[in-house]
């Protein structure tokens, strides 16, 4: 079966520009998970669809950050204006939010956002 | 809130050898999974491992098991007979089954495989 998939792979922008980021995740999958990993850090949520609806979403800075989900599929993140401290890569990941898997989240490559 | 710390920012083994990474955390909840992910270079997560908070059976997969202890907060993996490939970032994760199931992660700790 194929993976999460995740475009595009690396993306330099500057300061005050914006940017978006795609995620397919595993097909079936009815949820979705966008995290940001800042270097030395381990991933934090930034938000979580279930099919299109969010379930969490309090820790995404919304002033700047919008992500959907439209026909719960594919989905998108996106930064408006971009800072410094948004440099990171930005994983997705995908689960059938089902018990008898733990609910294990699978992961896509990430995407590595550099902001100069 | 949960909260996930490992301790070991750096480890390193010899080929063969064995390793424990280190990892407590802490929850309200009663009903949780505990995981190890493994990050390479490719920036890849990859599980390794999950405990369910319910079992006491500590869980296994091939040379990969962990301790856990409930009561303490702490979860443990070891890794037996270490490989080259074994090398990587290695992340403890928990997620609550009470809320969004979401995982929140340590801040990794980078292993070592000397060959």
């Amino acid at each position: 079966e194929a993976g999460v998939a995740q475009s595009p792979r690396y993306k330099i922008i500057e300061k005050r520009q914006s940017v978006a980021f795609w995620c397919n995740p595993i097909s079936g999958h009815a949820t979705l998970y966008w995290y940001q990993q800042i270097l030395g850090q381990g991933p934090k949520l930034l938000i979580q669809f279930q099919n299109n609806g969010v379930v969490d979403d309090s820790q995404l800075p919304k002033d700047r950050f919008s992500a959907e989900r439209l026909k719960g599929v594919d989905s998108t993140l996106k930064i408006q204006p971009a800072k410094l401290e948004d440099s990171a890569v930005y994983l997705c990941a995908s689960s059938t939010h089902d018990r008898e898997t733990s609910y294990e989240q699978y992961f896509g490559p990430g995407t590595r956002l550099t902001v100069t | 809130a949960q909260t996930v710390t490992q301790s070991q920012p750096e480890m390193s083994v010899q080929e063969a050898e064995t390793v424990t990474l280190s990892c407590t955390y802490d929850t309200s909840e009663s009903d949780y999974y505990l995981f190890w992910y493994k990050q390479p270079p490719s920036r890849q997560m990859i599980l390794v491992i999950r405990q369910e908070a319910y079992k006491q059976q500590n869980a296994t997969e091939n040379r990969f098991s962990v301790n856990f202890q409930k009561a303490a907060k702490s979860f443990s993996l070891k890794i037996s007979d270490s490989q080259l490939g074994d090398a990587a970032m290695y992340f403890c994760a928990s997620s609550d089954m009470g809320g969004s199931e979401k995982l929140v992660f340590g801040k990794g700790t980078k292993l070592t495989v000397n060959p």
